[in-house]
């Protein structure tokens, strides 16, 4: 079975800018988890959706916004990039659902100029 | 304090030797317990969860949990080199009718040949 997978794996952009980032979930999960991960902060939530409603969100603002396909694919958008949000992000897809168990994509490694 | 804490390391033991990796938690309405497995440049990989006291054994890893102390660990038995990476402790609990997931920031375990 395929594993998680994340397009683009490396995006530089500059401040200002917005980026939108994909994840397609392991076939059959319908659960998908996004995260932001730094050397400082280390992993934090963002936000999760299933069957095409966020259903749980961390604490992150507004500019951090995903959906979800029909068929399970995600999005995740930010907008007006702030050099702080460079970071790995990652999403991970669960079974289960909420962030139990979950299966984690290689990763989008984000650089804000 | 911290909602989860690891400590950092680096740990070292030598190949064969047991590895104890430790997490404490603060909050006492906790629910579900997890351990990843985050090798250097990739991305964080599910090795263990348990959700109830006491301990739980797939292969080479047990995975301890003692609500009333609120800590969980993980032993690594007979180490080897390929088991060098930063564990994540992360933990699941109840907050205003959502789930919350807090990861640790992570040990570092380094294995001797």
């Amino acid at each position: 079975k395929a594993g998680v997978t994340q397009t683009p794996r490396y995006l530089i952009k500059t401040r200002g800018q917005q980026v939108t980032l994909s994840c397609s979930p392991i076939s059959g999960h319908r659960s998908v988890s996004w995260y932001q991960q730094t050397p400082g902060q280390g992993l934090q939530f963002l936000f999760e959706y299933f069957s095409e409603t966020q259903r749980n969100k961390g604490n992150f603002p507004g500019r951090f916004s995903g959906r979800q396909f029909s068929n399970s694919r995600s999005e995740m958008n930010v907008s007006t990039l702030e050099l702080g949000d460079s970071a790995l992000y990652l999403c991970a897809s669960s079974l289960v659902g909420g962030q139990y168990e979950q299966y984690f994509g290689p990763g989008t490694r984000l650089t804000v100029t | 304090q911290k909602e989860v804490e690891q400590n950092s390391g680096p740990l070292s033991v030598p190949e064969g030797a047991i590895a104890s990796l430790n997490c404490t938690y603060s909050d006492r309405g906790s629910q579900s317990f997890f351990w990843y497995r985050q090798y250097s440049g990739k991305s964080p990989e599910l090795i263990m969860f348990i959700y109830s006291n006491g301990d739980k054994e797939d292969g080479r890893f047990t995975a301890q949990l003692n609500k009333a102390s609120q800590y969980v660990s993980l032993l690594i038995r007979d180490s080897q080199p390929s088991d060098s990476a930063t564990y994540l402790c992360a933990v699941i609990r109840n907050s205003g009718g959502y789930q919350k997931v807090t990861f640790g920031t992570g040990t570092k375990l380094q294995v001797i040949p």
